[in-house]
């Protein structure tokens, strides 16, 4: 059984802090690497991608893949309260490259306090 | 920005009703998906569909399952026989070549 695994917090830092939010998955076969958000009630949201080893900047997010130790992680720097959500880590396996089947983690909730 | 559509947005059923749950996926994109989620559970993989047929399907997507694509814009999920069980949020999302998925704002399916 493949599993992607989060803490599902909550996540508290204060607004201006660094979110560091965290995934560990089971399938060493794994190739790419999601980080989605979701607002209570709505649906996922694509922030970033990732698909090799090191870390991957966009913005205020930076994403980072440890294949070796299967581990992902997202930083969030200057956190806003709009960032406030929870965080979903989201893998597709070996032999799902092609098919776009995503396992997601439970997710990680982040409350970003004014 | 493009973005997928979804109809309706809540739909109230009862058990043993037929549901179709409608989506019209973003334009250019090549690959189409239903995945749904429990309330305060995971988002779950459904089914996943390129090329006018299904390229993979979970265990959750029994014979009371089944995908579509009527035309060259709609993306239909049909579930046959609802059950209380089936009640849950399911989100189509497509994806331009198989990697970043995008999804729509869902659909609410309760099931009484």
């Amino acid at each position: 059984q493949k599993e992607v695994e989060q803490n599902s917090g909550p996540l508290s830092v204060p607004e201006g802090a660094i979110a560091s939010l965290n995934c560990t998955y089971s399938d060493r076969g794994s190739q790419s690497f999601f980080w989605y958000r979701q607002y209570s009630g709505k649906s996922p949201e694509l922030i970033m991608s990732i698909y090799s080893n090191g870390d991957k900047e966009d913005g205020r997010f930076t994403a980072q893949l440890n294949k070796a130790s299967q581990y992902v992680s997202l930083l969030i720097r200057d956190s806003q309260p709009s960032d406030s959500a929870t965080y979903l880590c989201a893998v597709n396996g070996e032999g799902s490259s092609n098919t776009g089947k995503l396992i997601f983690g439970q997710g990680t909730t982040l409350q970003v306090k004014p | 920005e493009p973005e997928v559509t979804q109809t309706p947005s809540h739909q109230v059923t009862q058990m043993g009703q037929e549901v179709i749950l409608r989506c019209v996926p973003i334009s250019n994109h090549l690959y189409f998906y239903w995945y749904r989620q429990i309330l305060g559970q995971k988002v779950e993989f459904l089914v996943s569909f390129y090329n006018n047929e299904i390229s993979e399907k979970s265990e959750i997507f029994d014979d009371q399952f089944s995908v579509e694509r009527p035309d060259g814009s709609n993306f239909t999920l049909k579930i046959r026989s609802t059950k209380l069980e089936d009640s849950a949020m399911y989100f189509c999302a497509s994806s331009q070549w198989g990697g970043e998925l995008f999804f729509g704002e869902g659909s609410r399916l309760t099931v009484l």
